[in-house]
């Protein structure tokens, strides 16, 4: 079945530093989406990339999804305390509902 | 505005007991509805979904079962529930099954 992988499994950066975060898809996406749990909380909705080689930013969040629809990237500048917590991709391939990715949390460093 | 309600929030049950997980949406209608699962530090395991009333598409065997009575209302339920079962249960809703998911606030379970 479908598998979708995430690594690292944690990252803790010092406030300031950059972080990225890669999913890979055993099987092509129709479109991935972005997630961020704070602790404790549930998953909320970041962005959603449909396009080959699609690259969207939010602030300080750049999202990439690669060009065989098979992998994508979340790249935060400059990290800041608000963005702890666990971010999760999720992709679209055959099945009617997401497969989510096994999450990366981030620790943030003041 | 659309919301999603689910209850419990925290529930502690013996192993052998019943379960019962409730969600139920508002302002939407025929709502694609879920069931995930997240064991602790983990990833979401999608367990069940919903493209409408009495369609229920499982993806992973197990002892749960999910049921749509009504449009927007999923319940998660067991007979007898495991150790294994133990964790943070999520309810989801999406307008397509291509979009956003928007979740519930989750119901925590632990099982003893």
């Amino acid at each position: 079945g479908q598998q979708v992988m995430q690594i690292p499994q944690y990252q803790h950066v010092q406030e300031g530093e950059d972080f990225t975060t890669y999913c890979n898809s055993s099987t092509t996406l129709s479109n991935i989406q972005w997630y961020k749990q704070r602790p404790g909380g549930h998953p909320v909705f970041l962005i959603q990339l449909v396009k080959s080689g699609e690259v969207k930013k939010q602030k300080r969040l750049t999202f990439q999804f690669g060009e065989a629809k098979k992998n994508s990237s979340l790249h935060i500048t400059a990290t800041q305390t608000t963005d702890v917590g666990t971010y999760f991709c999720a992709g679209l391939g055959g099945r009617r509902a997401l497969t989510f990715g096994s999450g990366t949390r981030l620790q943030v460093q003041p | 505005s659309q919301t999603i309600h689910q209850w419990p929030a925290t529930l502690v049950q013996p192993v052998g007991s019943p379960l019962s997980l409730e969600c139920t949406v508002e302002g939407t209608s025929n709502p694609n509805l879920y069931w995930y699962r997240q064991a602790a530090g983990r990833g979401l395991q999608l367990l069940f979904y919903s493209v409408g009333i009495g369609q229920i598409s499982s993806e992973v065997p197990q002892n749960l079962s999910a049921s749509r009575p009504q449009d927007r209302q999923f319940i998660l339920s067991s007979k007898k529930l495991l150790l294994s079962d133990s964790g943070f249960y999520l309810c989801a809703w999406s307008v397509l099954p291509t979009g956003e998911l928007f979740f519930g606030e989750g119901s925590r379970l632990t099982v003893l």
